[in-house]
């Protein structure tokens, strides 16, 4: 298997632009997990899904962010309007279940650069 | 009560010497502590995890101490290569789905040096 792939590797933007990152799961993963690294943060857990199905947005650090699983291998992420402080690695992450217990097997990350 | 607190920030070892990365957390209803190896342009693996039944874990050079009533938890890896040289990142969760901020928390990272 290919692993978690993520699109694209790299994005620079310019403040108030959309910025969608794209994720396709490990075939047969039922959870899917967006996490957001910044130095001043660590990984911060942005939201998850279960069966394409959104469990909890609640890490999603503004209404400008928004997540939508359509089908079983694919996934996007999208900041509208994206601002400086949005700048940061995006990771995907799947797995076979929602616990802990499921290891979690991460993409290699978007990074973002907002200017 | 939700931190997981990591030290130190940045460890620099020699090749064939032991690396000792420190956790601890508050709190109490944490039952799943993983480590987890990040290289440099990659996403975070999953590297050894212990529950706190048990108050070690080995697997080959890494080796997890826990000790619940002090509540922290280390990693040891022993004859250090220059190869893990990588950041570390310790977590803590409840071994039920993760609410954002509730029940997993990762730490915030120990960069790990080997030299040759």
């Amino acid at each position: 298997d290919a692993g978690v792939i993520q699109s694209p590797r790299h994005e620079v933007t310019e403040m108030g632009q959309e910025v969608t990152l794209r994720c396709k799961p490990i075939s047969g993963h039922n959870s899917l997990f967006w996490y957001r690294q910044t130095m001043m943060r660590g990984l911060e857990l942005l939201i998850y899904f279960n069966n394409n199905v959104p469990i909890d947005d609640s890490g999603m650090p503004e209404d400008r962010f928004s997540a939508k699983m359509p089908n079983a291998s694919f996934s996007t992420l999208k900041i509208q309007p994206s601002e400086p402080r949005d700048s940061a690695v995006y990771f995907c992450a799947s797995s076979l279940g929602l616990t802990p217990f499921y290891e979690q097997y991460f993409g290699p990350g978007t990074r973002l650069t907002v200017t | 009560q939700q931190q997981v607190k990591q030290s130190p920030q940045s460890l620099i070892v020699q090749k064939g010497g032991i690396s000792i990365i420190n956790c601890a957390y508050e709190n109490t209803a944490f039952d799943y502590f993983p480590w987890y190896q990040q290289f440099p342009g990659k996403g975070p693996a999953l590297l050894i995890a212990i529950r706190p039944d048990v108050s070690e874990k080995k697997e080959g050079r890494f080796t997890i101490s826990f000790n619940k009533s002090a509540k922290q938890f280390s990693l040891h890896i022993m004859d250090s290569q220059p190869g893990d040289s990588a950041t570390y990142f310790c977590a803590a969760s409840k071994d039920t789905p993760p609410s954002m901020g509730q029940n997993f928390v990762f730490g915030p990272g120990t960069r790990l040096s080997v030299l040759p």
